[in-house]
């Protein structure tokens, strides 16, 4: 079955507040990364997690990743229009197998208001 | 320049057809993907190759056939097409076959089957 599950399906925001969507996973990972994908696009990598770390920024990104309660949260602060996507998180299940093999969450729908 | 390159952007095509996909990589990578999106978004790995050598095969329908000429290209051969084959197409590409490696997403195919 999927491996992640996020919430909420869909956020909308005002410009200039934060966005936080969450995801959770079922098996043990050795990563979990984050993928923006723009409306007609293709996916694009944002942050990648390893489950030995707890919290990681990257410019107004900012994901934080709990293993004991197999979840992660990314928050993207000071959001613009521009941030308007669906976000996915993914990992590669850690139970053998192709490691390349990313199972991807159900996606979070944000859109900014200008 | 384009990393990941598809085509066709839009395939429309009538039930029972043969169609295909190709797409093409100018980063390098040893390793390319296939995925399937749905109409709810939801993503999932289809196929990978890393170095022309299949590595991954989900539970795909034999109608639909990878093939690497070489390990730039990966394209994708679609038989007998169906109703439910009607999604988004996207290729992508990693460095390696390490599930730390970030993938490099194409701008996907909509195929639509009448």
């Amino acid at each position: 079955s999927q491996q992640g599950e996020e919430d909420p399906q869909a956020l909308s925001i005002q410009e200039g507040e934060n966005a936080t969507m969450n995801c959770s996973y079922k098996t043990s990972i050795n990563n979990l990364q984050w993928y923006r994908q723009n409306s007609g696009r293709g996916l694009v990598h944002l942050i990648l997690i390893r489950s030995n770390e707890r919290e990681k920024h990257s410019g107004r990104l900012r994901v934080t990743l709990d293993t004991s309660k197999k979840s992660s949260s990314l928050l993207i602060t000071a959001s613009r229009a521009a941030d308007t996507a669906s976000y996915f998180c993914a990992t590669p299940p850690n139970y053998g197998g192709a490691t390349n093999k990313l199972i991807f969450g159900t996606g979070t729908l944000l859109a900014v208001q200008p | 320049d384009t990393a990941v390159s598809q085509t066709p952007k839009y395939l429309v095509t009538q039930m029972g057809n043969d169609k295909s996909i190709k797409c093409e990589q100018n980063l390098g990578h040893d390793t390319m993907y296939w995925y399937k999106q749905d109409s709810k978004k939801f993503l999932k790995i289809m196929f990978s190759y890393n170095n022309k050598e299949l590595i991954i095969n989900e539970t795909v329908p034999n109608r639909f056939s990878p093939k690497s000429p070489d390990k730039a290209h990966l394209n994708l051969h679609i038989n007998s097409l169906e109703l439910g084959d009607s999604a988004v197409y996207f290729c992508a590409s990693s460095l390696r076959t390490s599930g730390s490696d970030t993938q490099y997403f194409g701008p996907g195919t909509r195929l639509t089957v009448l």
